[in-house]
């Protein structure tokens, strides 16, 4: 059972608009949310993360918002940069049982001219 | 070294064959772990360390699947008798705290080891 979904596989945005990129999970359990960017031929790299005591994280270009109630997660990119193409995925854990990164399956962004 | 180091890059196996992959964390850390990723999915957990005590491979797929730390550094997952399921990107992480994932606990990986199973 997929605990983790990233349900669009794959997104296409004009640079300078605004990307979203969706998430959602199943365990209220989970108190713990990141996201990752990945490039071809790489490991993946932490990006921003937030905890369930907060529904809003923002990091420059980058904001991260948690429905807890809808077990929703989503980030934000805005403006839009051609260098911002990759796959993202979304990871959750829960703290109290400090166990391992559960993660989405991963959204490949393409940010066009 | 500046990042996690893993080797080889690309491994071909025949279908039986045991490989092995290496994964040369960062200097120092003590938090090691194994993923696995199939092609089109997310990173799947496949076992923890802490220096040289493995205390999590629940993610572990079978019995086929053993990875050590002897020295609490370098690790090595070896696959005996591989299949072609075994197919993926073998993601190596580690992190310098000592609980396996606290607040926001970066992980970093490595690039990654791609097998190919024949």
């Amino acid at each position: 059972d997929q605990q983790v979904k990233q349900n669009s596989p794959s997104l296409s945005v004009q640079e300078g608009r605004i990307s979203i990129l969706n998430c959602d999970y199943t365990n209220s359990m989970f108190d713990y949310f990141l996201w990752y960017k990945k490039y071809p031929a790489e490991g993946p790299t932490f990006l921003i993360s937030i905890s369930s005591i907060k529904d809003k994280n923002e990091d420059g270009r980058f904001t991260v918002f948690l429905n807890k109630s809808a077990k929703h997660l989503s980030l934000h990119i805005v403006p839009s940069q051609p260098g911002d193409s990759a796959v993202y995925f979304c990871a959750v854990y829960s703290t109290g049982t400090a166990s391992k990164l559960t993660f989405g399956t991963g959204t490949r962004l393409q940010v066009t001219l | 070294g500046a990042g996690v180091s893993q080797s080889p890059r690309y491994k071909v196996a025949k279908r039986g064959q045991d490989v092995a992959l290496r994964c040369d964390p960062i200097s120092g850390h003590v938090s090691l772990f194994w993923y696995q990723q199939a092609l089109g999915q997310g990173p799947e957990f496949l076992t923890y360390f802490q220096n040289e005590a493995q205390l999590d491979k629940s993610g572990l797929p079978s019995d086929r699947f053993f990875a050590e730390r002897p020295e609490g550094s370098v690790s090595t997952l070896k696959i005996q008798r591989t299949q072609q399921e075994d197919s993926a990107v073998y993601l190596c992480a580690s992190s310098s705290l000592i609980r396996q994932l606290s607040g926001a606990n970066v992980l970093t990986f490595g690039a990654g080891s791609r097998l190919t199973v024949l």
